[in-house]
């Protein structure tokens, strides 16, 4: 069976700073990883996604990830944090051929301080 | 292009009332998905169906809750009777088909039964 782990319910940063947060995920196959952004009373946008290829992913709004297998690890990145990316972000996992079903982590509340 | 539509926003129900939500999907999006999301957790798949066809129903609480996608397009989906802990956001979303192609979700309906 397939989980998504995300580390820390609710992460801080200054404006400026490099924002990072974390995925686990446990699957039998090599799975498709996906981060979405879940702005206040808004459904979810993607920002990115990993099927297969290169494994360093860059996405919208300046966010990138990496897939690292021997981790099972799939950390979100932004190299400098903006006020307007304050949200909730989930990281997602799917398997090849199970239908395109998405498994979300319990997600991460990203605040930004000025 | 347009974006998943539903309908409506924002729901309070007493418990035992039945309610429906509407959902229109992207023009040409054949799989459509039913999330419901509990304040606090990551989205989880109620149903998914392929055109009009029940893909995956396994998480749908059969015994009130029901889907349908007549003609392959919009969606409704039905709790009757609403228990308390159906309080959450149901999230609609749809994609080009079950495989790699990301999805694309609505802004949810917020569900509160007092």
């Amino acid at each position: 069976a397939q989980s998504v782990t995300q580390l820390g319910s609710h992460v801080s940063v200054s404006e400026g700073a490099l924002v990072l947060l974390r995925c686990n995920y446990s699957s039998s196959v090599p799975p498709y990883l996906f981060w979405y952004v879940q702005y206040p009373n808004q459904g979810l946008q993607l920002l990115l996604k990993y099927t297969t290829g290169a494994t360093l992913v860059k996405g919208i709004n300046g966010f990138e990830a990496e897939f690292k297998k021997s981790e099972t690890s799939f950390h979100l990145t932004k190299p400098s944090a903006h006020m307007s990316d304050a949200a909730e972000y989930f990281c997602a996992v799917s398997a090849p051929g199970s239908q395109g079903n998405l498994i979300f982590g319990k997600g991460t509340k990203l605040s930004v301080k000025p | 292009e347009a974006g998943v539509a539903q309908s409506p926003r924002y729901k309070i129900i007493e418990k035992r009332q039945s309610v429906a939500f509407w959902c229109n999907p992207i023009s040409g999006h054949a799989t459509l998905y039913w999330y419901q999301q509990i304040l606090g957790q990551g989205p989880k798949l109620l149903i998914q169906f392929q055109n009009n066809g029940v893909v995956d129903d396994s998480q749908l609480p059969k015994d009130r809750f029901s889907a349908e996608r007549l003609k392959g397009v919009d969606s409704t989906l039905k709790i009757q009777p609403a228990k308390l802990e159906d309080s959450a956001v149901y999230l609609c979303a749809s994609s080009l088909d079950t495989g790699r192609a990301e999805a694309f979700f609505g802004q949810g309906t917020r569900l509160t039964v007092v």
